[in-house]
């Protein structure tokens, strides 16, 4: 049974174009966070929900929207899809400190042609 | 400088060896270390925490030295499946929130 899930696996498109990604996690985590890894396997932390609440929103433009309808959810929809958007995204979860383990989904690779 | 910085590598090491990764890290103020292993083209997953007064788990071992702000991680007798990218993780000054280095890539051969 899959921790953390998240379709997507693959996402091919073209700039201009909107774009949502789905994670679902059944581990009971109140925490859950999107990360960007781009083609310099940088892990950078986007989001981070905790109880459906946003706790911490990075400097990512506002063409990124997190919505977390409930604990077990977090999605990801970005408009107006750049070039520069291509990278794999990671949905990940914890307990809620960033000092217990997180646990990831296996990633969405989104290519914008 | 880099929040935490790692040499990218590739390590090519042959089986059986031991090899040793560093990183280091510029907040003084990070409370929590660890080390994840991100396989090719999969998640990053947890490998271990890294304690204050070192740890080992099987043929790993983790050191942290706070007063230089290195962390290090040595993998004895390397297997085949120990290829993969190590990447060093600290917890930013809220301690909420995870730093992470590029990550180490390992290729151990036959």
């Amino acid at each position: 049974d899959t921790a953390v899930s998240q379709t997507p696996k693959y996402l091919v498109t073209q700039m201009g174009n909107d774009k949502s990604i789905k994670c679902e996690q059944n581990l009971g985590h109140d925490t859950m966070y999107w990360y960007k890894q781009d083609s310099k396997k940088f892990l950078k932390i986007m989001f981070s929900y905790n109880n459906k609440e946003l706790i911490i929103n990075e400097t990512v433009p506002n063409r990124f929207s997190p919505k977390s309808p409930d604990k077990a959810h977090l999605n990801l929809h970005i408009n107006s899809l750049e070039l520069g958007d291509s990278a794999v995204y990671f949905c990940a979860t914890g307990s809620g400190s960033g000092a217990d383990t997180q646990y990831f989904g296996p990633g969405t690779r989104l290519t914008v042609l | 400088r880099k929040e935490v910085e790692q040499d990218p590598g590739p390590f090519n090491v042959p089986e059986g060896a031991t090899v040793a990764f560093n990183c280091t890290y510029s907040n003084s103020a990070s409370q929590s270390f660890f080390w994840y292993r991100q396989d090719c083209r999969k998640e990053p997953k947890l490998l271990m925490s890294v304690y204050s007064s070192g740890n080992e788990d099987g043929r790993f071992t983790a050191q942290l030295n706070r007063a230089s702000q290195y962390i290090s991680l040595l993998i004895r007798d390397s297997k085949l499946s120990d290829s993969a990218t190590y990447l060093c993780v600290v917890t930013s000054d809220s301690n909420y929130q995870l730093i992470w280095g590029a990550g180490t890539k390992l290729i151990i051969k036959p």
